[in-house]
C-alpha cells in the first residue's frame, strides 16, 4: 500500500513547455507539501496546503502553481519550463508533525 | 529562520563499523526527523524524534532539545546503509514546514 504516491516518476521536457506532477496520499492527512531537491541534494519547501487551503508559498516563481482538488491530492503545475527547474520534486503529507514523503519526480528540462 | 547544520558532510566506513551523525539547529523546534535517502533517491523516514531517544534495530537517535542537537547512531554498518542522511526540523507555529540540513553522505565499503 503506497502512502504517498507521485506521477510521473521521470519527466523529460523542453524549455518553454508546461507540465504537471500529481501527488496523492492515502493516509488521511490534512496537510500536504511540495519540496524541491536541487542538484546539490539540498531540499527546500515550496508550498503547503492544509485542507485544500494554501498555507505556505515560499517565494516560488509564479510559473509554479499548486492545486489541491481535495485533501488527498496536491498537484504541481509548471508553466514555461526553464533549465533551472530541473530538479527532483517531492510531495509529502502530515497529520500532526511527522511528514511522509513520496518517491519523488525527477524533472529534466532540455 | 532556523539554521540546520549536519556533520560530518561525508563519511566512509568499512562494513561492520559504527558511526555517529550530528545535527545542530539554531532555534527551538517541536519537530525533528531523520531521513535516509537511498541511492535510488527515495526519502525514507528513520525517526520522528523532537526529544528523547529511540531505537530501531541497528539505528538509534537522541535529541537534546534544550541544547539544540540530535545524534543518529548507526551500529554494525552494512553496504545498504549507504546514501545521504538528512536531519530536518520544524515548528508547528511556523506552518510546520521542514527545514533540512545539507545532509551527511555515507559510503559503506564491503
Amino acid at each position: 500500500d503506497t502512502a504517498v504516491s507521485q506521477t510521473p516518476k521521470y519527466l523529460v521536457t523542453q524549455m518553454g513547455n508546461d507540465k504537471s506532477i500529481k501527488c496523492e496520499q492515502n493516509l488521511g492527512h490534512d496537510t500536504m507539501y511540495w519540496y524541491k531537491q536541487d542538484s546539490k541534494k539540498f531540499l527546500k519547501i515550496m508550498f503547503s496546503y492544509n485542507n485544500k487551503e494554501l498555507i505556505i508559498n515560499e517565494t516560488v516563481p509564479n510559473r509554479f502553481s499548486p492545486k489541491s482538488p481535495d485533501k488527498a491530492h496536491l498537484n504541481l503545475h509548471i508553466n514555461s519550463l526553464e533549465l533551472g527547474d530541473s530538479a527532483v520534486y517531492f510531495c509529502a503529507s502530515s497529520q500532526a508533525n511527522e511528514q511522509y514523503f513520496g518517491p519523488g519526480t525527477r524533472l529534466t528540462v532540455t | 529562520g532556523i539554521q540546520v547544520e549536519q556533520s560530518p558532510p561525508d563519511l566512509i566506513l568499512q562494513e561492520g563499523a559504527n558511526s555517529t551523525l550530528r545535527c545542530n539547529f539554531s532555534d527551538s523546534v517541536n519537530n525533528l526527523q531523520w531521513f535516509h535517502q537511498n541511492p535510488w533517491g527515495q526519502l525514507i523516514n528513520l525517526f520522528y524524534i523532537p526529544s528523547g531517544t529511540k531505537q530501531n534495530g541497528r539505528l538509534s537517535a537522541t535529541t537534546v532539545a534544550t541544547e539544540r542537537y540530535s545524534l543518529l547512531y548507526i551500529s554494525s554498518s552494512q553496504t545498504t546503509d549507504s546514501g545521504v542522511y538528512f536531519c530536518a526540523v520544524g515548528r508547528t507555529s511556523n506552518t510546520g514546514k521542514l527545514i533540512f540540513g545539507q545532509g551527511t553522505t555515507l559510503q559503506v565499503k564491503p
